[in-house]
């Protein structure tokens, strides 16, 4: 079956400029998060959604980051005002299930966004 | 607050010798350790799992060790091959977090060399 997408691949926008990231999770997978990785870095944890209410939204860096989710499934993560320093790989993740047994998070191939 | 060390940062190994990568972590209500394997200009994948209640699991040439007391854990990669050439994440979980805290490693490069 399908994976985990995300749109678009690389997106290249100027400072200034607001971004939406779009993540459509595995079907059925009611969990679905957000990271960031920096280049050579590890992943950033930003956001988690259970369903449509997102119960954590400690990670988001700034008040310029905000994510909704939809119909408990499409994502899409905003980013107002870009600065240089938002210049990452944005990982979105979906699982079955926020259960003891069911921990294993699927990725996404990611968005580039390249801030110049 | 980095609640799992990761070490080494890189790694280069030789094909058909051994790759060792490991872990710390802080918080004892840990109860689900994974590890991520990434290539470039892909998304993390589960590579292998284990939970506290057993010491170590294999998988093919994959094994992870588990040292409860100690907090720590590692992956060992037996006869490395170059398609083994990735980014490798330890991580760490709970159900106290509900699911929605999966703490990873800053990531380790490993080079497996021809």
């Amino acid at each position: 079956g399908a994976g985990v997408s995300q749109s678009p691949s690389n997106k290249v926008t100027e400072k200034g400029k607001d971004v939406e990231l779009r993540c459509d999770p595995i079907s059925g997978h009611t969990a679905l998060y957000w990271y960031r990785q920096s280049l050579g870095q590890g992943l950033e944890f930003l956001i988690y959604f259970q369903g449509n209410s997102a119960p954590d939204k400690s990670g988001l860096p700034s008040d310029r980051f905000s994510a909704e989710r939809t119909g408990g499934s499409v994502s899409t993560l905003t980013i107002q005002r870009t600065q240089q320093e938002d210049s990452a790989v944005y990982l979105c993740a979906s699982s079955l299930a926020s259960t003891r047994d069911t921990y294993e998070q699927y990725f996404g191939p990611g968005t580039r966004l390249t801030v110049t | 607050q980095q609640q799992v060390k990761q070490s080494p940062q890189s790694l280069i190994v030789q094909k058909g010798g051994i790759s060792i990568i490991n872990c710390a972590y802080e918080n004892t209500a840990f109860d689900y350790f994974p590890w991520y394997q990434q290539f470039p200009g892909k998304g993390p994948a589960l590579l292998i799992a284990i939970r506290p209640d057993v010491s170590e699991k294999k998988e093919g040439r994959f094994t992870i060790s588990f040292n409860k007391s100690a907090k720590q854990f590692s992956l060992h990669i037996m006869d490395s091959q170059p398609g083994d050439s990735a980014t490798y994440f330890c991580a760490a979980t709970t159900a106290e977090y509900n699911n929605n805290d999966m703490r990873f490693g800053a990531g380790t490069r490993l080079t497996v060399k021809p």
